[in-house]
């Protein structure tokens, strides 16, 4: 089975900054890789899928990238509305494992 | 419009017996994988597994294997997790979500149901 490795575990950024959470595959995945995002007490919500293909309606300044074992997760300019754990999974074959998650907060 | 609307909040004791719902609409629902995934209190998503309900093609995750049953209904295009004696540990949130892409190639999960509290407590 792949292992999804995500780091850091939390960040905490202010607003307007650059964030990058990065998220390791165990095994080369291609690009087989998508992004969600819940807020607290909600439900997970698509951001990004096959690596780097933002989904319909997701904000411009989230961005993906990444090829293999590696990828990331971009957020250009940090807003209030983007605090949220996020999460990568795998989605090349059976299990399709989650990484551990990333907790964004605001400074 | 895709819909999935799972069945309501459980409190159930140690020992018995549980199946939650996942009834989907707006689509055909023998041409998609769907699946179940859970998260504990306080703890990241889990996948469970997921089902093809046109041929009832279902994949485990190999820690939950042989805890949990995963099932469908095509005349009702419902989906279910149950469990046949549940412990303390299955407490948690669960939802279910659908592939978004159509066959049996592997999708990333979009749409998400509102997801189910299972709560069991002595």
């Amino acid at each position: 089975d792949i292992q999804m490795t995500q780091s850091p575990s939390s960040l905490s950024a202010s607003v307007g900054d650059r964030v990058t959470i990065t998220c390791r595959a165990s095994q080369g995945i291609s690009n087989y890789l998508a992004w969600y995002q819940q807020k607290p007490g909600k439900v997970p919500k698509l951001l990004i899928y096959a690596a780097s293909t933002l989904q319909s309606g997701v904000p411009s300044r989230f961005s993906g990238s990444g090829s293999g074992t590696d990828f990331t997760l971009t957020i250009s300019s940090l807003q209030p509305e983007d605090v949220a754990t996020y999460y990568c999974q795998e989605y090349i074959s059976a299990p399709l494992t989650f990484g551990g998650g990333t907790k964004v907060e605001i400074k | 419009e895709v819909q999935l609307v799972q069945s309501g909040a459980e409190v159930k004791k140690p020992g018995e017996s549980l199946k939650i719902s996942c009834k989907a609409s707006g689509y055909t629902f023998t041409s998609y994988w769907i699946g179940w995934v859970r998260q504990m209190p306080g703890k990241g998503l889990e996948w469970m597994g997921i089902i093809y309900p046109g041929d009832s093609d279902t994949r485990y995750s190999p820690s939950l294997q042989g805890q949990v049953t995963i099932s469908a209904d095509k005349s009702t295009t419902t989906a279910y997790l149950q469990w046949s004696s549940l412990k303390a540990s299955d407490t948690a949130m669960y939802y279910c979500a659908r592939h978004s892409g159509s066959g049996k190639y592997a999708h990333w999960f979009d749409p998400w149901g509102q997801g189910t509290l299972v709560t069991v407590s002595s």
